[in-house]
């Protein structure tokens, strides 16, 4: 069955750097891609990026870029969301999720279980 | 880009249906047939209920639907249960390749 197993909570001060990992199995990873969503807590969802684990082509909401960067290792199976510079808004759950390869918004139909990231001094 | 407008919430009876909408613009929900929709219970990660505007997803019950006009899309859920109680979040691909998020709509089962 498909599975997406995130990486444990993190706790981080404001201007470190986290990254989170997303292993995935059940499925053949070169044929989907994979986009990264938070939620803060007590609000909505939020987009954070998206790799083709075909292609390895990435998309970024305007307000992250420059900040975030999501890659695959195709070896392993596992994507990853590397998130710099992090302040205090950038507290939430990161979910990953499963997409179709070839654009993001088609879909997220297999999500993890979420990685907390806490961002305090 | 601004979320996509949702209602903040919605309630209804056992056995109604209850519509949500979710309103963008042209650059987004009205330019494209990439609209999904999203259940998510308290504590859990969301769950994919209608793709492509009005595909449901293997295992989804039939009585989850949607639809869109201009640019608005709508889901609906016939038959309303306990279990349906929850957060639904709409979403949609737009013309700067980037994916916006609604602000969620909470349906509450009376």
């Amino acid at each position: 069955q498909v599975q997406l197993v995130q990486s444990g909570a993190e706790v981080k001060k404001p201007g470190a750097s986290v990254k989170v990992s997303c292993k995935a199995s059940g499925y053949s990873f070169t044929t989907y891609g994979i986009s990264w969503v938070r939620q803060a807590p007590g609000q909505g969802l939020e987009w954070v990026g998206w790799i083709s684990a075909y292609t390895s082509h990435t998309y970024y909401p305007q307000k992250l870029q420059g900040r975030v960067t999501v890659t695959t290792d195709t070896s392993t199976s596992t994507a990853y969301m590397e998130l710099r510079n992090l302040r205090s808004d950038d507290a939430a759950i990161y979910y990953c999720a499963r997409d179709p390869a070839i654009l993001p918004g088609r879909g997220s139909d297999y999500w993890g279980q979420g990685t907390l990231v806490t961002v305090s001094s | 880009q601004s979320a996509l407008t949702q209602p903040a919430s919605v309630s209804g009876s056992p056995g109604q249906s209850i519509t949500i909408s979710c309103t963008g613009t042209s650059s987004d929900v009205g330019g494209y047939k990439y609209v999904s929709w999203y259940q998510q219970h308290p504590g859990k990660a969301p769950k994919l209920m209608i793709y492509e505007v009005s595909n449901r997803p293997s295992g989804v019950s039939n009585r989850f639907s949607g639809s869109k006009s201009g640019n608005t899309a709508s889901l609906t859920i016939s038959g309303l249960q306990a279990e349906d109680e929850a957060d639904y979040y709409c979403s949609s691909y737009t013309s700067s390749n980037v994916v916006l998020f609604g602000g969620g709509t909470r349906l509450t089962v009376l």
